[in-house]
């Protein structure tokens, strides 16, 4: 089945400076690779998301790099804020399910 | 967006009974629904996926028999936590695709679950 790696597990940064989070999956045939943001007692929020046919999206301060070929995709916020403060989760879905990977805690310091 | 509920959002249960969580999509049907179970400052693990008129599908070293699960209509998966212990608490998770071709999944709002 689907294997996601996650690094880094946290990650701190000053305002205003750039965060970058990566992820690598294992399952060749996984087609569809959603970033999460959540909250403590929260449901994950969907943040950005990329399919296998598209190899970079951005919206605003987030964007997404997907690699087919390496089996590896990130993150990027730019221009980071004190709210951007939370654990991030990548996910990959190769059948139906997401696999998730083991979370990044984001600490943006002001 | 799609929109998922659970009930109940927080439930504390003594050792040895049984607690039901029931996951609804308010606004689509769903012929597929997953459970995740999340543990404090980790990540999600999928448990099981539901099938609506199925039987559901465990992932490994998911008990079965511990860990029921039932889809009886397009828009309510129900799982029951039976004899539950200290180490079954923990945050229960839900979601559904909007459709056997969508590829976003929407997530209910999870059930804090806490056994004494």
């Amino acid at each position: 089945g689907e294997n996601v790696e996650q690094h880094p597990s946290t990650l701190s940064v000053q305002e205003g400076d750039s965060a970058v989070i990566k992820c690598t999956y294992s399952d060749s045939a996984s087609n569809y690779f959603p970033w999460y943001k959540q909250e403590l007692g929260k449901r994950p929020q969907l943040i950005i998301d990329i399919r296998s046919n598209v190899g970079e999206k951005k919206d605003q301060r987030i964007a997404v790099t997907l690699n087919k070929t390496a089996k590896h995709f990130s993150l990027h916020i730019t221009e980071t804020q004190p709210e951007d403060s939370a654990v991030y989760f990548c996910a990959a879905r190769g059948g139906t399910a997401l696999i998730f990977g083991k979370g990044t805690t984001l600490s943006v310091s002001s | 967006g799609a929109v998922v509920s659970q009930h109940p959002s927080r439930v504390i249960c003594k050792s040895g009974t049984s607690v039901k969580i029931e996951c609804r999509s308010l606004d689509f049907q769903a012929t597929t629904m997953f459970w995740y179970r999340q543990f404090p400052k980790k990540s999600l693990m999928l448990m099981a996926t539901s099938n609506e008129g199925s039987k559901a599908t465990y992932e490994q070293g998911v008990e079965k028999d511990k860990f029921l699960i039932n889809h009886a209509s397009l828009t309510l998966s129900t799982l029951t936590v039976t004899s539950a212990h200290p180490e079954d608490s923990s945050f229960y998770i839900c979601s559904a695709p909007r459709g056997a071709s969508s590829y976003e999944q929407y997530f209910g709002p999870g059930t804090r679950l806490t056994v004494t």
